[in-house]
């Protein structure tokens, strides 16, 4: 079974540029997560998707950050302008459906740096 | 906000030594999760506690819940040089959707 896919793995910014991030969960998983993980802290949830439905986006600094999740699989996340606080690892995440007892599959992560 | 806090925050120790790292967190949970992260490599779910079981075990994992003191620990036996790597603790509220909170974690050295 192939496990979430991410990319790109690694993107160097300057600040105020946009950047976005892309995710492909397993097959037949119908709840998408994204993550943020600043060095040396545990990962943050910014945004849950059930389907193409968003569940929980009360972490996402929505005045730059955005996502989507069209037709319910693949996912894109966006930063709009990056400010230097952005820098981490974008974490993407799947799981079968949104309950409790559910394992979260986990993607490589992409690696942020922004100047 | 992070719900849960794990000491100590970095552990060091010889190949076949036991490793102890802990827990705590803060609002009432549904279950509690590990996760393992090596360098460069994302997360892998070690193992999972509900809330009414007080002790897991898989392979050479044990885990412990104690919900009155809102505490888990993680014990990893006879650990090898493949172990190291940074362990996240992370709790699963009872009225989320399978939303994740982790720790901080604990960094863990495995010296061969």
């Amino acid at each position: 079974e192939a496990g979430v896919a991410q990319s790109p793995r690694y993107k160097i910014i300057e600040k105020r540029q946009s950047v976005a991030f892309w995710c492909n969960p397993i097959s037949g998983h119908a709840t998408l997560y994204w993550y943020q993980q600043i060095l040396g802290q545990g990962p943050k949830l910014l945004i849950q998707f059930q389907n193409n439905g968003v569940v929980d986006d009360s972490q996402l600094p929505k005045d730059r950050f955005s996502a989507e999740r069209l037709k319910g699989v693949d996912s894109t996340l966006k930063i709009q302008p990056a400010k230097l606080e952005d820098s981490a690892v974008y974490l993407c995440a799947s799981s079968r459906q949104a309950l409790p007892l559910e394992t979260q599959y986990f993607g490589p992560g992409t690696r942020l740096l922004v100047l | 906000s992070q719900q849960g806090e794990e000491d100590p925050q970095a552990l060091s120790i010889q190949e076949g030594e036991n490793a102890t790292m802990n827990c705590s967190y803060k609002t009432s949970i549904n279950n509690l999760q590990w996760y393992r992260q090596n360098s460069g490599r994302g997360l892998v779910h070690l193992i999972l506690i509900r809330s009414n079981e007080r002790e897991k075990h898989s392979g050479r994992l044990r885990v412990t819940l104690d919900t009155s003191k809102k505490s888990s620990s993680l014990l990893i036996t006879a650990s090898r040089a493949a172990d190291t790597a940074s362990y996240f603790c992370a709790t699963v509220g009872g009225t989320s959707y399978g939303k994740l909170t982790f720790g901080q974690g604990t960094i863990l050295t495995v010296h061969p």
